[in-house]
C-alpha cells in the first residue's frame, strides 16, 4: 500500500496568512493526489485532484502543485472559513490512501 | 442538485451485522463508480470499497475484506453495504462518496455520513 505523510499535522495561522501544507507519498504517484477539507462535524469536501485541478465552485485562493512523491496544498489568504483540517489523497492504486491530515487553527 | 444521503447507521453489538444505504439523487447515477470511506471518531480517513458504475468491479480495503459486501441497484439509485461481524474497531463515520468518472478513485462528491457504533 501507498503511504501518505502529511506536514505538519497542525498549524496556527492568522487571517491573511499564506499557508502551505505538505503531502509525501511513499512511492511516485505521478500527478493521482487529491486534497480535502473537513470541518468539525461536517463530511470531507473535495478541493483538489490531479495535484492542481481545483473541482467545481472551489475558490481561487486554494492551488496544490506537485508530481511523483511530494505535492502541496496552498492557501493563499487565509479566511475565517478556511479554519479546518486537510487531507491529502492517492489514487495512482488500490487501496486509495490517505494523509493522516493537517489542522489549520486560528492563531 | 448533486446529492448524496446515506442511512442505516446505529448501535451494533460485536459479531452482529448492519447495512447502510446511500441514495443518490441529482446526477445519472448508473453512469458512475460510488466508494464507502470511513472515520473512526477524532481519527483520519479510510477508504472501505468501491463498486463500478456496473458493479463488475468491486474492491476492499484489507481490514473489510470478507465481512463486507458493496453492492448497487442502479434501477433505485442507490449504493449499499452489508457489514457482517463487525468489529469494535469498525466504530466510524461512513460516508458514501461518488467517482468523478472512469473509475478514476477521484471522489466529488460525498454525502453527510451515518454512523457506526460497534458496542456491546
Amino acid at each position: 500500500d501507498i503511504q501518505m505523510t502529511q506536514s505538519p499535522s497542525s498549524l496556527s495561522a492568522s487571517v491573511g496568512d499564506r499557508v502551505t501544507i505538505t503531502c509525501r507519498a511513499s512511492q511516485g504517484i505521478s500527478n493521482f493526489l487529491a486534497w480535502f477539507q473537513q470541518k468539525p462535524g461536517e463530511a470531507p469536501k473535495s478541493l483538489i485532484y490531479a495535484a492542481s485541478s481545483l473541482h467545481s465552485g472551489v475558490p481561487s485562493k486554494f492551488s496544490g502543485s506537485g508530481s511523483g512523491t511530494d505535492f502541496t496544498l496552498t492557501i493563499s489568504s487565509l479566511q475565517p472559513e478556511d479554519f479546518a483540517t486537510y487531507y491529502c489523497q492517492q489514487y495512482n492504486s488500490y487501496p486509495l490512501t490517505f494523509g493522516g491530515g493537517t489542522r489549520v487553527e486560528i492563531k | 442538485e448533486v446529492q448524496l444521503v446515506e442511512s442505516g447507521g446505529g448501535l451494533v453489538q460485536p459479531g452482529r451485522s448492519l447495512r447502510l444505504s446511500c441514495a443518490a439523487s441529482g446526477f445519472t447515477f448508473d453512469d458512475y463508480a460510488m466508494h464507502w470511506v470511513r472515520q473512526a471518531p477524532g481519527r483520519g480517513l479510510e477508504w472501505v470499497s468501491r463498486i463500478t458504475y456496473n458493479s463488475a468491479g468491486i474492491g476492499y480495503a484489507d481490514s473489510v475484506k470478507g465481512r463486507f459486501t458493496i453492492s448497487r441497484d442502479n434501477a433505485k439509485n442507490s449504493l449499499y453495504l452489508q457489514m457482517n461481524s463487525l468489529r469494535a474497531e469498525d466504530t466510524a463515520f461512513y460516508y458514501c462518496a461518488k467517482d468523478l468518472g472512469g473509475n478514476s478513485g477521484v471522489f466529488d462528491i460525498w454525502g453527510r455520513g451515518t454512523m457506526v457504533t460497534v458496542s456491546s
